[in-house]
């Protein structure tokens, strides 16, 4: 059973940082593009960033360009998203979601359960 | 980016009747289209993937049709279980983006 559990999230301060894990099981974690979402309260989902496989390629939505990184471990079956210079609307549940394939995610299936990311002073 | 527009923002239903649920893209995303189901403090589930391909595991009542920027999730006779929130998602162009959502409440 594929298995996806996000840690890491919490209170910060606008210009803060955090950085966000996901710890995969149940596939071949390197074998599949992988991507953060997030869903800010009573709203719909976003994309935030994706990676391949491999972790050479990255994929990013404008609005945290310069700001989130995207990596990943293969070696340790874990995601990993680096939020600097937090904002009050970068507030929402974070989920990471497994892609459909190596290159790019495709569509998300399964997601995790999110970790919530409060940004507030 | 590609905007995605879903209607009815609401549609109340009773268990037993049939859903039509649309999901309007801003420019043609080919049959890229992908479409969620959410239920409260739950991530989304993936039912539909590249326009009418059901997931593995998701029941035939659910169908998805469309291509270009009109899209179509049906539910055939609805279950209580299905009463949740649904979202359309394309994956033709980056960024990927989500539609605002439809709540699918029981009447």
């Amino acid at each position: 059973e594929v298995q996806l559990v996000e840690s890491g999230g919490g209170l910060v301060q606008p210009g803060g940082s955090l950085r966000l894990s996901c710890v995969a099981s149940g596939f071949t974690f390197g074998s599949y593009a992988m991507t953060w979402v997030r869903q800010a309260p009573g709203k719909g989902p976003q994309w935030v960033s994706a990676i391949s496989g491999s972790g050479t390629s990255t994929y990013q939505t404008d609005s945290v360009k310069g700001r989130f990184t995207i990596s990943r471990d293969n070696s340790k079956n874990t995601l990993y998203l680096q939020m600097n210079s937090l904002r009050i609307d970068d507030t929402a549940v974070y989920y990471c979601a497994k892609g459909r394939y190596d290159g790019y995610p495709g569509w998300f299936d399964p997601w995790g359960q999110g970790t919530l990311v409060t940004v507030s002073s | 980016e590609i905007v995605l527009t879903q209607s009815p923002a609401t549609l109340s239903l009773s268990p037993g009747e049939g859903a039509t649920l649309s999901c309007r893209a801003s420019q043609s995303v080919s049959s890229y289209l992908v479409w969620y189901q959410q239920k409260p403090g739950q991530a989304p589930r993936l039912l539909i993937y590249d326009a009418s391909n059901r997931a593995t595991g998701i029941p035939a009542r659910f169908s998805g049709s469309g291509s270009g920027t009109d899209f179509t999730l049906t539910i055939s006779s609805l279950e209580p279980e299905d009463f949740a929130v649904y979202y359309c998602q394309q994956r033709s162009n980056w960024p990927y983006t989500f539609g605002q959502g439809t709540k699918l409440e029981i009447q």
